[in-house]
């Protein structure tokens, strides 16, 4: 079945320090993939988000490339901030259904001043 | 900017007892989706509504858990009897239209009710 398989945590940086999340996904069709973060007690607020291979999502200084070769879809940040510090959610939808949300387990990252 | 509502906030109950939970979804949006967070895991959808219709419970727990949509905009979602195992973050979801590409199928997430069963 289709599925997302994220680099555990929890990930603890340094303010300004390079940030890389691991993402890798399975599906039996072409997903659309999905970045979400969930700061603590909220729900969750979508990050950016790549619809085809090599789109590249970005937002708020975060970027991820769709990678279908390797069927990757790594969360990078070239300067993280304490502000940053939250869980951070990949996700797939296969086209054609419903758009159900498939998630990773998540990935807890903490910025340290 | 719109939001999608959720009540209550946290919810506290014994084993056996009954609960809901209530979610206003984005006015105008056609599909509302309930999500179960287990502590430490990625959401897991439960139930999705296409208007009033369901057209996904395959992961619903039906011999205690219901949903429902009478009017095609808000949503309750029920557990009876609650169990331990139950405690949970129950995210609901709202996006303009369940197919299709595009902008249109973007989830908008309320801030979820956690429930706590002791």
């Amino acid at each position: 079945g289709d599925s997302v398989t994220q680099m555990e945590g929890p990930v603890t940086l340094s303010e300004e320090a390079f940030l890389t999340i691991n993402c890798t996904y399975t599906a039996t069709g072409y997903p659309s993939l999905f970045w979400y973060v969930q700061y603590p007690g909220e729900g969750l607020q979508l990050l950016l988000k790549a619809t085809k291979a090599d789109d590249k999502g970005s937002n708020k200084g975060f970027e991820a490339t769709y990678r279908k070769e390797t069927t990757s879809f790594h969360l990078e940040k070239g300067s993280v901030q304490v502000s940053d510090s939250a869980v951070y959610f990949c996700a797939l939808i296969v086209s054609g259904g419903y758009n159900k949300l498939i998630f990773g387990a998540g990935t807890r990252l903490a910025v340290h001043p | 900017e719109a939001e999608v509502a959720q009540s209550p906030r946290y919810k506290i109950t014994e084993k056996s007892q009954a609960v809901a939970f209530w979610c206003d979804p984005i006015s105008g949006h056609a599909t509302l989706y309930w999500y179960r967070q287990i502590l430490g895991q990625g959401p897991e959808l439960l139930v999705q509504f296409q208007d009033e219709s369901v057209v996904d419970d395959s992961q619903l727990p039906k011999d205690r858990f219901s949903a429902e949509r009478l009017k095609g905009v808000d949503s309750t979602l029920k557990i009876q009897p609650a169990e331990l195992g139950d405690s949970a973050m129950y995210l609901c979801a709202s996006s303009f239209t369940g197919g299709g590409a595009g902008r249109n199928y973007e989830q908008y997430f309320g801030p979820g009710t956690r429930l706590t069963v002791t």
